[in-house]
């Protein structure tokens, strides 16, 4: 079983902070991470993609893969009320015998109060 | 408008009763995967397809069927439906498999 855990929420904020979502896999040859957010009742989009160690930043998102600890991370900064929702991580071991499989987190849910 | 189109979006039906969720996509993805949605489950994969005529199992195929004849479309098929198959149903499709995945609006089924 290949697992995916991120950190339990909800997670709550004010406006204009920083929010931090984590997320450990547990197969170490894992390739292609990715966050997804998902608005209630409404198909989950991309926010981030990241294949190599380090951070990648995207306006106010920043992506941060830690291939040797097993973890990956999103960073929201300036929150907005308009980034309340429930934030997927999506992990693609990217070889072998489960080559097409993409293992999701159960979600964190990230409400930001203005 | 690159999409991909799920039909339907809505259906209550009885168990038992035989029934296809289609899917389509128009942006010649090479990769379509399957996902049921559970209330503290996230989002399971189902079966999913790496190319035409190549289907294979995700975590929870059970009770489920799915063909890719061609590259557009890839229809998920309860033969005999039953009320654990309640879920909501997402369809998704990529360049590849270690490419973003699109996702359909999704398609909530009861099964009564």
């Amino acid at each position: 079983q290949k697992e995916v855990e991120q950190n339990s929420g909800p997670l709550s904020v004010p406006e204009g902070a920083i929010a931090s979502l984590n997320c450990t896999y547990s197969d170490r040859v894992s390739q292609s991470f990715f966050w997804y957010r998902q608005y209630s009742g409404k198909s989950p989009e991309l926010i981030m993609s990241i294949y190599s160690n380090g951070d990648k930043e995207d306006g106010r998102f920043t992506a941060q893969l830690n291939k040797a600890s097993q973890y990956v991370s999103l960073l929201i900064r300036d929150s907005q009320p308009s980034d309340s929702a429930t934030y997927l991580c999506a992990v693609n071991q990217g070889r072998g015998s489960t080559l097409g499989r993409l293992y999701f987190g159960r979600g964190t849910q990230l409400t930001v109060w203005p | 408008e690159a999409q991909v189109t799920q039909n339907p979006r809505y259906l209550i039906t009885v168990t038992g009763k035989k029934l296809t969720v289609t899917c389509s996509q128009n942006m010649n993805h090479e990769y379509m995967s399957w996902y049921r949605q559970d209330p503290g489950l996230g989002l399971r994969q189902i079966y999913y397809s790496m190319n035409v005529e190549a289907t294979d199992k995700g975590d929870v195929p059970e009770g489920y069927k799915v063909s890719r004849k061609e590259k557009r479309n890839f229809p998920l098929i309860l033969e005999s439906p039953s009320p654990n198959q309640t879920s909501l149903y997402f369809c998704a499709s990529s360049l590849g498999t270690d490419q973003p995945q699109h996702f359909g609006d999704g398609t909530r089924l009861s099964i009564l």
